[in-house]
């Protein structure tokens, strides 16, 4: 079974460009996860979906952060303007539902950002 | 305020020896718990979890852990440390009910010395 996929695994930008990541969930996983990973801390939750619907971004910085699932499979997560304290690792995560034990996450490998 | 608490930043073991992670956590009523693996470039690989039951988890790898509700504790243990075991380890809770909202703790990074 393939894992969960993301693109690009590694990315440059100067402040104030935009930026957007994509993830491809494992087939069949109706819930997906965006979480940020700056250096030395563990992975926050940014937004999550079920199908194509948006379930929690309580913690998304709205004004330059976005998201969107509009098939119920592929997502986008987009940045724009960057700023310098956006630099971080981006995971996705999915999961067969929102329910133990369908409820388990699945991690990509994540996207390093680095904004100059 | 809910917290998940690692209190080892960094620990050095040699290969053979055993290993122990401490993950402390802070919540209201006792939440799932989770040990991930974060290897160099990879993504966070699930080692195991606890919902209920026996307090005793045992994971992949030969990792277990060890539910303590009275020291509201998880904390992860492997007997004998190969070189592969070199990674860092992230410590997660989600409550009941509130499975997407994984919080994580800061992580503890391994070393194996030959």
């Amino acid at each position: 079974e393939a894992g969960v996929a993301q693109s690009p695994r590694y990315k440059i930008i100067e402040k104030r460009q935009s930026v957007a990541f994509w993830c491809n969930p494992i087939s069949g996983h109706a819930t997906l996860y965006w979480y940020q990973q700056i250096l030395g801390q563990g992975p926050k939750l940014l937004i999550q979906f079920q199908n194509n619907g948006v379930v929690d971004d309580s913690q998304l910085p709205k004004d330059r952060f976005s998201a969107e699932r509009l098939k119920g499979v592929d997502s986008t997560l987009k940045i724009q303007p960057a700023k310098l304290e956006d630099s971080a690792v981006y995971l996705c995560a999915s999961s067969q539902g929102r329910e133990r034990p369908k409820g388990t996450q699945y991690f990509g490998p994540g996207t390093r950002l680095t904004v100059l | 305020a809910q917290s998940v608490t690692q209190p080892d930043i960094h620990i050095t073991v040699s290969e053979g020896a055993s290993l122990e992670l401490r993950c402390n956590y802070s919540y209201g009523a006792t939440p799932y718990l989770f040990w991930y693996v974060q290897s160099p470039g990879q993504g966070l690989q699930l080692l195991l979890k606890y919902f209920s039951g026996d307090t005793l988890v045992q994971g992949i790898k030969g990792f277990e852990a060890e539910f303590k509700r009275s020291q509201s504790s998880f904390n992860l243990r492997k007997p004998s440390v190969h070189w592969s075991d070199a990674a860092e380890y992230f410590c997660a809770v989600a409550e009941p009910g509130s499975w997407g909202k994984l919080q994580f703790g800061a992580g503890t990074q391994v070393v194996v010395t030959p």
